[in-house]
Order: structure tokens, then sequence, then C-alpha cells
């Protein structure tokens, strides 16, 4: 168990709906990073949040969003949603502490079906 | 090009085999590279990580880096069943994003 949360484990959902993901760091660690899985494109980096502020963005649609609340749990909101967004939805965390490689601790994932 | 290239699977393998798992970067930047390991149904976990050039070895387990050829491996010495997962390499950059291979699929048979 990496100490990383995610609800809810599964989602089955609708073309056009929209749903939020939720995510819960470890314990102390500031830095939240959120990744898309799917088997044509593997683990992709989507968006970074450190202590509640937007840190660094990879392959995130317009149609995806995020933030990190002053408890440091974090959210992703997927909306307009199409069949290609199934997929699966990691969270990790890390204590992001300069000049050392930054161990990511995931979570077990969110599996999203866009049906 | 992407990235980061990992050799495709899936790979299976009897018990005590060795096993040689790779990926190629094209990104001179890279500094650290990691091997992460997924179980199924799983989020993926840090098995080990390099900085440097030459090797480095945990138990069963020794990462190489070749940082002239770009390339880098794993190696994972008398397999065994509860090493059936799948392999990714991964390279942290710019606020420690990582950028992933697509991962192997390794199942080691009994």
């Amino acid at each position: 168990d990496s100490g990383v949360t995610q609800t809810p484990k599964h989602l089955i959902t609708a073309t056009g709906q929209r749903v939020t993901l939720r995510c819960s760091p470890r314990s102390g660690d500031l830095s939240v990073y959120w990744y898309q899985q799917s088997l044509d494109q593997g683990l992709q980096f989507l968006i970074q949040y450190y202590n509640g502020e937007e840190r660094a963005k990879g392959n995130i649609l317009e149609r995806f969003s995020a933030q990190q609340f002053p408890d440091l749990h974090s959210e992703l909101n997927l909306s307009s949603l199409e069949l290609g967004d199934s997929a699966l939805y990691f969270c990790a965390s890390s204590p992001y502490l300069r000049g050392t490689p930054d161990t990511q601790y995931f979570g077990p994932g969110t599996r999203l079906t866009v049906l | 090009q992407k990235e980061v290239e990992q050799d495709p699977g899936p790979l299976s393998v009897p018990e005590g085999a060795i096993v040689s798992l790779n990926c190629t970067y094209s990104n001179s930047a890279f500094q650290y590279f990691m091997w992460y390991r997924q179980y199924s149904r799983k989020g993926p976990e840090l098995l080990m990580y390099t900085y440097s050039s030459g090797n480095k070895e945990d138990g069963r387990f020794t990462a190489q880096v070749d940082k002239s050829s770009k390339y880098i491996s794993l190696f994972i010495r008398d397999s065994q069943p509860s090493d059936s997962a799948t392999y990714l390499c991964a390279m942290p950059g710019a606020n420690s994003k990582l950028t992933f291979g697509k991962g192997i699929t390794l199942s080691v048979r009994p």
C-alpha cells in the first residue's frame, strides 16, 4: 500500500458527461501528479500541483482540469467525455525535495469507462 | 520519435531465467533513470533508480545505464513467478514529471 488513495475505483459513464476523480496524497507529501494510462499511449503525465499551485502541465486536454485543495487532496475533472477518454487515471504524490530524484508514490488508480 | 522507447512485449520466460528489459531515450537532459513495476490492477511502484552511467545492483535486480548510447537496461536474475508484472522505464524531467516507456509485460512460468 503506497499510502495514496484514489476514489472511485471504477467509473462508468456516458459520452458528453462530466466526472470528478479524487486523490489523497501520502501524509506529508506536498506534490500531486496526475497520469493517464491507456493501451495505445501508455502512461502519460497530465498535470502536477505543489502545495495548491499548478507546477507543470503535460498532455492534458482543455476539457480536463485539476486542482489541489488546502488539505492537499486533489481532484481531476473530466468534462464532455469521449470514448477515447476511457483509461486508467493514476494519482501520484511525492515530497518533492529539490536535488534528489523525486520518488513518486502511485495510488491504485481509477478506471474510467465511457460508453 | 518518442522521448522514451521500450522494447515491446509480452515476454514469457521459465522460472530461474535471466531477464533483460531495455529502453532507449532521446533527451540528453535526462539525468535519472528509473524502473517501475506494475502488478495487474495496481499502480506502478518504484523498483530502483540510477543517476550515472554504469551498473546498480539491488538483490536480484541490476539496472544499467549507458548514457553515450542513451540506452538503459534492467536485468532480473533467477526470475520468480512473483516477478510477473509490467515493467516501465521512466525518466524525470523538469519539475520531476515522469516520461514513461510503454512498458513490457513479463510472465515467469513456474
